[in-house]
Protein backbone atom coordinates (compact mmCIF):
# COMPACT_ATOMS: atom_id res chain seq x y z
CA UNK A 1 0.00 0.00 0.00
CA UNK A 2 0.92 3.46 -0.50
CA UNK A 3 0.07 6.67 0.29
CA UNK A 4 0.85 10.68 0.56
CA UNK A 5 0.47 13.16 3.17
CA UNK A 6 0.71 16.91 2.38
CA UNK A 7 0.82 19.15 5.25
CA UNK A 8 -1.21 22.36 4.95
CA UNK A 9 -3.46 22.90 2.51
CA UNK A 10 -2.45 26.41 2.17
CA UNK A 11 0.97 28.38 2.31
CA UNK A 12 1.16 31.64 2.30
CA UNK A 13 5.00 33.34 1.30
CA UNK A 14 5.79 36.80 0.74
CA UNK A 15 7.86 37.24 -2.68
CA UNK A 16 11.47 36.47 -2.54
CA UNK A 17 10.78 34.14 0.58
CA UNK A 18 11.84 30.66 0.69
CA UNK A 19 8.91 28.21 -0.49
CA UNK A 20 8.70 25.02 1.62
CA UNK A 21 5.76 22.67 1.03
CA UNK A 22 6.19 19.53 2.95
CA UNK A 23 5.00 16.32 1.39
CA UNK A 24 5.44 12.75 3.53
CA UNK A 25 5.10 9.56 2.37
CA UNK A 26 4.26 5.40 2.89
CA UNK A 27 5.20 2.91 0.35
CA UNK A 28 5.92 -0.94 1.50
CA UNK A 29 8.75 -0.81 -1.27
CA UNK A 30 10.91 1.64 -2.56
CA UNK A 31 9.15 4.67 -4.19
CA UNK A 32 9.13 6.50 -6.73
CA UNK A 33 7.66 10.20 -6.04
CA UNK A 34 6.51 13.51 -7.80
CA UNK A 35 5.49 16.81 -7.58
CA UNK A 36 3.10 18.31 -9.83
CA UNK A 37 2.06 21.52 -9.86
CA UNK A 38 -1.59 22.74 -11.27
CA UNK A 39 -2.08 26.56 -12.50
CA UNK A 40 -5.82 27.83 -12.25
CA UNK A 41 -8.09 26.04 -14.97
CA UNK A 42 -5.00 23.80 -16.21
CA UNK A 43 -4.31 20.08 -15.74
CA UNK A 44 -1.24 19.36 -14.02
CA UNK A 45 1.80 19.28 -14.78
CA UNK A 46 5.11 17.78 -13.67
CA UNK A 47 7.58 20.03 -12.09
CA UNK A 48 10.14 16.74 -10.68
CA UNK A 49 10.57 13.32 -9.79
CA UNK A 50 12.73 10.97 -7.90
CA UNK A 51 13.47 7.49 -9.04
CA UNK A 52 16.08 6.16 -6.59
CA UNK A 53 19.03 8.25 -8.74
CA UNK A 54 20.16 11.39 -6.49
CA UNK A 55 17.97 12.08 -3.85
CA UNK A 56 18.23 15.53 -4.01
CA UNK A 57 16.31 16.44 -7.32
CA UNK A 58 16.19 19.72 -9.47
CA UNK A 59 12.98 20.32 -11.38
CA UNK A 60 11.39 23.09 -13.54
CA UNK A 61 11.32 27.05 -12.32
CA UNK A 62 13.76 26.25 -9.89
CA UNK A 63 12.20 23.95 -7.52
CA UNK A 64 14.07 21.28 -6.07
CA UNK A 65 13.10 18.35 -3.73
CA UNK A 66 15.20 16.26 -1.76
CA UNK A 67 14.12 12.43 -0.76
CA UNK A 68 14.93 11.40 3.04
CA UNK A 69 14.22 7.81 3.25
CA UNK A 70 14.81 7.88 7.10
CA UNK A 71 11.67 10.78 7.15
CA UNK A 72 10.16 9.24 4.68
CA UNK A 73 9.94 12.62 3.16
CA UNK A 74 9.81 14.48 0.31
CA UNK A 75 9.48 18.45 0.68
CA UNK A 76 9.63 20.82 -2.22
CA UNK A 77 11.49 24.02 -2.08
CA UNK A 78 12.40 26.83 -3.76
CA UNK A 79 14.87 29.54 -2.70
CA UNK A 80 12.67 32.45 -3.83
CA UNK A 81 9.12 32.94 -4.27
CA UNK A 82 7.79 34.69 -7.44
CA UNK A 83 4.46 35.94 -8.04
CA UNK A 84 4.03 33.51 -10.83
CA UNK A 85 4.57 30.52 -8.35
CA UNK A 86 0.96 30.70 -6.80
CA UNK A 87 -0.43 27.65 -8.02
CA UNK A 88 -1.52 24.81 -5.93
CA UNK A 89 1.04 21.62 -5.67
CA UNK A 90 0.48 18.11 -5.41
CA UNK A 91 2.89 15.32 -4.23
CA UNK A 92 2.31 11.79 -5.79
CA UNK A 93 4.16 8.11 -4.97
CA UNK A 94 4.04 5.12 -6.94
CA UNK A 95 5.75 1.69 -6.01
CA UNK A 96 9.29 0.94 -7.61
CA UNK A 97 8.23 -2.57 -8.59
CA UNK A 98 5.95 -3.47 -11.10
CA UNK A 99 3.32 -1.76 -12.38
CA UNK A 100 1.97 0.22 -9.84
CA UNK A 101 -0.31 3.54 -10.29
CA UNK A 102 0.29 7.34 -8.65
CA UNK A 103 -1.17 8.28 -5.37
CA UNK A 104 -1.65 12.00 -5.09
CA UNK A 105 -1.92 13.69 -1.60
CA UNK A 106 -4.77 16.89 -1.14
CA UNK A 107 -2.91 19.49 -2.11
CA UNK A 108 -1.16 22.57 -0.85
CA UNK A 109 -2.16 25.81 -2.54
CA UNK A 110 0.92 28.28 -2.43
CA UNK A 111 -0.34 31.68 -1.99
CA UNK A 112 2.39 34.48 -3.28
CA UNK A 113 2.33 38.11 -1.99
CA UNK A 114 3.66 41.18 -2.69
CA UNK B 1 4.62 18.76 -28.02
CA UNK B 2 2.84 15.98 -26.51
CA UNK B 3 -0.60 16.33 -25.91
CA UNK B 4 -3.55 15.25 -23.86
CA UNK B 5 -7.06 16.48 -25.32
CA UNK B 6 -10.07 16.88 -23.56
CA UNK B 7 -13.27 16.91 -25.37
CA UNK B 8 -15.33 19.33 -23.30
CA UNK B 9 -13.75 22.00 -20.76
CA UNK B 10 -16.88 22.03 -19.19
CA UNK B 11 -20.44 20.56 -19.33
CA UNK B 12 -23.84 20.67 -17.58
CA UNK B 13 -25.87 18.12 -17.17
CA UNK B 14 -29.43 17.23 -15.75
CA UNK B 15 -29.55 14.34 -13.18
CA UNK B 16 -29.66 10.88 -14.64
CA UNK B 17 -28.50 11.74 -18.27
CA UNK B 18 -25.98 9.62 -19.53
CA UNK B 19 -22.92 11.80 -20.37
CA UNK B 20 -19.78 10.97 -22.08
CA UNK B 21 -15.94 12.37 -21.58
CA UNK B 22 -13.73 11.92 -24.64
CA UNK B 23 -10.10 11.99 -23.96
CA UNK B 24 -7.10 11.78 -26.76
CA UNK B 25 -3.55 11.46 -26.64
CA UNK B 26 -0.83 11.67 -28.91
CA UNK B 27 2.35 10.32 -27.86
CA UNK B 28 1.10 6.65 -28.68
CA UNK B 29 1.49 5.61 -24.63
CA UNK B 30 0.14 2.10 -23.51
CA UNK B 31 -1.84 4.03 -20.23
CA UNK B 32 -4.43 5.88 -19.60
CA UNK B 33 -6.27 6.86 -16.94
CA UNK B 34 -9.26 9.32 -15.43
CA UNK B 35 -8.96 11.08 -12.01
CA UNK B 36 -11.62 13.49 -10.35
CA UNK B 37 -10.77 16.13 -8.21
CA UNK B 38 -12.46 17.91 -5.96
CA UNK B 39 -11.32 20.69 -3.38
CA UNK B 40 -9.87 19.26 -0.44
CA UNK B 41 -9.80 15.40 -1.76
CA UNK B 42 -6.76 15.91 -4.51
CA UNK B 43 -7.01 13.28 -7.09
CA UNK B 44 -8.91 10.39 -6.95
CA UNK B 45 -8.54 7.46 -9.35
CA UNK B 46 -11.68 6.11 -11.03
CA UNK B 47 -10.03 3.96 -13.87
CA UNK B 48 -7.40 2.97 -15.67
CA UNK B 49 -6.36 1.53 -18.62
CA UNK B 50 -2.80 -0.56 -19.36
CA UNK B 51 -3.82 -1.22 -23.22
CA UNK B 52 -6.56 -1.10 -26.16
CA UNK B 53 -9.42 -2.65 -24.27
CA UNK B 54 -8.33 -3.44 -20.83
CA UNK B 55 -10.05 -1.73 -17.75
CA UNK B 56 -9.23 -1.30 -14.06
CA UNK B 57 -10.71 0.14 -11.52
CA UNK B 58 -9.54 2.71 -9.18
CA UNK B 59 -10.07 3.83 -5.54
CA UNK B 60 -13.68 5.03 -6.56
CA UNK B 61 -15.17 3.26 -10.06
CA UNK B 62 -18.86 3.04 -8.45
CA UNK B 63 -21.46 5.49 -10.61
CA UNK B 64 -18.86 5.44 -13.69
CA UNK B 65 -17.48 2.98 -16.45
CA UNK B 66 -14.77 3.32 -19.21
CA UNK B 67 -14.23 2.72 -23.03
CA UNK B 68 -10.62 2.08 -24.82
CA UNK B 69 -11.40 0.82 -28.08
CA UNK B 70 -8.61 2.31 -29.49
CA UNK B 71 -5.14 2.98 -28.30
CA UNK B 72 -5.02 6.86 -28.15
CA UNK B 73 -8.93 7.25 -26.92
CA UNK B 74 -9.90 6.45 -23.74
CA UNK B 75 -13.60 7.34 -22.86
CA UNK B 76 -15.40 7.92 -18.94
CA UNK B 77 -18.79 7.18 -19.13
CA UNK B 78 -21.63 8.46 -16.16
CA UNK B 79 -24.73 5.94 -17.09
CA UNK B 80 -27.19 7.88 -15.02
CA UNK B 81 -25.18 11.45 -13.84
CA UNK B 82 -26.02 12.37 -10.08
CA UNK B 83 -25.67 15.56 -8.23
CA UNK B 84 -22.80 13.89 -6.12
CA UNK B 85 -20.62 13.71 -9.60
CA UNK B 86 -20.62 17.23 -10.23
CA UNK B 87 -16.69 17.86 -10.10
CA UNK B 88 -13.40 18.37 -12.22
CA UNK B 89 -12.58 15.31 -14.50
CA UNK B 90 -8.66 14.96 -15.42
CA UNK B 91 -7.37 12.48 -17.92
CA UNK B 92 -4.13 11.10 -17.72
CA UNK B 93 -1.65 8.89 -20.00
CA UNK B 94 1.90 7.72 -19.57
CA UNK B 95 4.19 5.17 -20.88
CA UNK B 96 5.63 2.17 -19.24
CA UNK B 97 5.08 1.15 -15.47
CA UNK B 98 6.43 4.10 -13.67
CA UNK B 99 6.03 6.77 -16.06
CA UNK B 100 5.45 10.25 -15.67
CA UNK B 101 1.56 11.19 -16.34
CA UNK B 102 0.86 13.74 -18.56
CA UNK B 103 -2.80 15.49 -18.06
CA UNK B 104 -5.47 17.38 -20.22
CA UNK B 105 -6.51 20.21 -19.02
CA UNK B 106 -9.76 18.95 -17.54
CA UNK B 107 -13.09 18.79 -17.66
CA UNK B 108 -15.93 20.48 -15.13
CA UNK B 109 -19.01 18.55 -14.98
CA UNK B 110 -21.47 20.35 -13.53
CA UNK B 111 -24.82 18.15 -12.78
CA UNK B 112 -28.37 19.74 -11.94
Amino acid sequence: AQSVTQLGSHVSVSEGALVLLRCNYSSSVPPYLFWYVQYPNQGLQLLLKYTSAATLVKGINGFEAEFKKSETSFHLTKPSAHMSDAAEYFCAVTMNSGYSTLTFGKGTMLLVSP
Amino acid sequence: DVKVTQSSRYLVKRTGEKVFLECVQDMDHENMFWYRQDPGLGLRLIYFSYDVKMKEKGDIPEGYSVSREKKERFSLILESASTNQTSMYLCASSQGATGELFFGEGSRLTVL
